[in-house]
C-alpha cells in the first residue's frame, strides 16, 4: 500500500499531557499537510511543508503545536499541555506539486483528551 | 474570505440518482474538489474539476461546475449502499503557497435499500 499512513490510529490522553503523531505521505510527494477535523465539520487547515522547509501555518495552530518534516519524508505534529479542546481527528494529506491538484489523505489519527 | 456550504443531509433509494450540492465563495480557486469520509476513515478524493471546466464525468459521477454562481454539483448515478457516506466539497487557495484546500460540513449521504 502506497497511500499516506499515520501513527497512532487512536490516541487517548489525559488534559496536560503531551502527545506526537506521525504522518508517512506518499513516496516522492514533496508537499505535506496537516488538517484538523472536529465531529460534524470539514477539515480545516493547520500547516503545510514543502520538502522539509514549514512554509505555512494557520492561526488555528498555537503556540502549543509544533510540526517538523526533519528529512523532507515523514512528518511529526506534537501537541503540548493538551487541552479537552484538542480532542478531533488530525489528518495528514501529501501531494506531489503545485501543478498536481491531487492532495491525498491518510486514514487521521483520532485524538481524545480527557 | 473562503467559505464552502453544503447542505447536511440526503436521502435517495438505491438505485436512484443522488445530487449533492455546494456553493463557494473564492472565485479565483482553479481546483474544486468532491471527497468521500467513512465513518472513522480518513478523506478518499472522489474527482476533481478545473475551474475552466464546466462538466467532468468519471464511471457513475458526473461534476457540474457553474462558475458564475459558484455552485458545484456532484451527480452519483445508481446509488448503491456502499454509496452511503459523508461527501466533503473542498476548494483550493490559491493565496500563499500552501494551495491548501477549503471544505464544506459535509452532507451525509444515506442510501435506503
Amino acid at each position: 500500500d502506497t497511500g499516506v499512513s499515520q501513527d497512532p490510529r487512536h490516541k487517548i490522553t489525559k488534559r496536560g499531557q503531551n502527545v506526537t503523531f506521525r504522518c508517512d505521505p506518499i513516496s516522492e510527494h514533496n508537499r505535506l499537510y496537516w488538517y484538523r477535523q472536529t465531529l460534524g465539520q470539514g477539515p480545516e487547515f493547520l500547516t503545510y511543508f514543502q520538502n522539509e522547509a514549514q512554509l505555512e501555518k494557520s492561526r488555528l495552530l498555537s503556540d502549543r503545536f509544533s510540526a517538523e518534516r526533519p528529512k523532507g519524508s515523514f512528518s511529526t505534529l506534537e501537541i503540548q499541555r493538551t487541552e479537552q479542546g484538542d480532542s478531533a481527528m488530525y489528518l495528514c494529506a501529501s501531494s506531489q506539486g503545485v501543478r498536481t491538484p491531487e492532495q491525498y489523505f491518510g486514514p487521521g489519527t483520532r485524538l481524545t483528551v480527557t | 474570505g473562503e467559505d464552502v456550504e453544503q447542505s447536511l443531509f440526503l436521502s435517495v433509494r438505491e438505485g436512484d440518482s443522488s445530487v449533492i450540492n455546494c456553493t463557494y465563495t473564492d472565485s479565483s480557486s482553479t481546483y474544486l474538489y468532491w471527497y468521500k469520509q467513512e465513518p472513522g476513515a480518513g478523506l478518499q478524493l472522489l474527482t476533481y474539476i478545473f475551474s475552466n471546466m464546466d462538466m467532468k464525468q468519471d464511471q457513475r459521477l458526473t461534476v457540474l461546475l457553474n462558475k458564475k454562481d459558484k455552485h458545484l454539483s456532484l451527480r452519483i448515478a445508481d446509488t448503491q449502499t456502499g454509496d452511503s457516506a459523508i461527501y466533503f466539497c473542498a476548494e483550493r487557495s490559491e493565496a500563499g503557497s500552501a494551495r491548501q484546500l477549503t471544505f464544506g460540513s459535509g452532507t451525509q449521504l444515506t442510501v435506503l435499500p
